[in-house]
């Protein structure tokens, strides 16, 4: 079947510019999990939902950063006022349910410029 | 906060030898543990998990054994070929914690013929 995919997979912005990110899960799963995975090292999360609310979203790193899954399937990230420090791989995750295996879409590559 | 800790790459091999990673970590509760895979190109792919103590987890002939006394999830592998050349990244999730992954930083294999 189908895995997690990402949309774009590159995304070039200048500073200041607003971006957004997509996320298509699996179909069914109800968990799904973003992440920020800069150059050498492992991803960190950034929030997490459960059906169509935000559960957890402690690790959105300030309020530039938003998410959302309006209908409980699709996720989109998006962010204001890039900065250059924001350039990294974000990475969406599904599961069927909290607490099982999650997986990995392929990741869009934003850089900003 | 939850954290892990594993080796510094990158680790160079010859096909055949015998690969450990080390990865140890720290949690407030009764955390899962996993292996991840990231091969050049790819993207991150569950390799193995162990849920609770002296559980070991197994795939593609690599064994890692959660060590509640030694808070470790060493990776091990008998005989590495060209292909296990990848990033293996060590993972944790607590039910508590909304079950989001803490990676550590990567451990970057290559194997050569």
């Amino acid at each position: 079947g189908a895995g997690v995919s990402q949309t774009p997979s590159n995304k070039v912005t200048e500073k200041g510019k607003y971006v957004e990110l997509r996320c298509d899960p699996i179909s069914g799963h109800t968990a799904l999990y973003w992440y920020r995975q800069s150059l050498g090292q492992g991803p960190e999360f950034l929030i997490y939902f459960q059906g169509t609310g935000a559960a957890d979203d402690s690790g959105l790193p300030n309020d530039r950063f938003f998410a959302v899954r309006p209908e409980g399937s699709v996720s989109t990230l998006k962010i204001q006022r890039t900065e250059r420090g924001d350039s990294a791989v974000y990475l969406c995750a599904s599961s069927p349910n909290r607490g099982e295996t999650q997986y990995f879409g392929p990741g869009t590559r934003l850089l900003v410029l | 906060g939850d954290s892990v800790t594993q080796m510094e790459g990158p680790v160079t091999l010859s096909e055949e030898a015998f690969l450990t990673i080390n990865c140890t970590y720290t949690a407030t509760g009764y955390p899962s543990l996993f292996w991840y895979v990231q091969y050049p190109g790819e993207g991150l792919q569950l390799l193995l998990k162990a849920t609770k103590a002296d559980d070991k987890g197994s795939n593609k002939g690599f064994e890692a054994t959660y060590r509640k006394e030694t808070t470790s999830f060493h990776l091990e592998k008998g005989s590495v070929q060209v292909s296990d050349s990848a990033v293996y990244f060590c993972a944790l999730s607590e039910g508590a914690a909304g079950n989001k992954l803490t990676f550590g930083g990567g451990t970057r294999v290559l194997v050569k013929p």
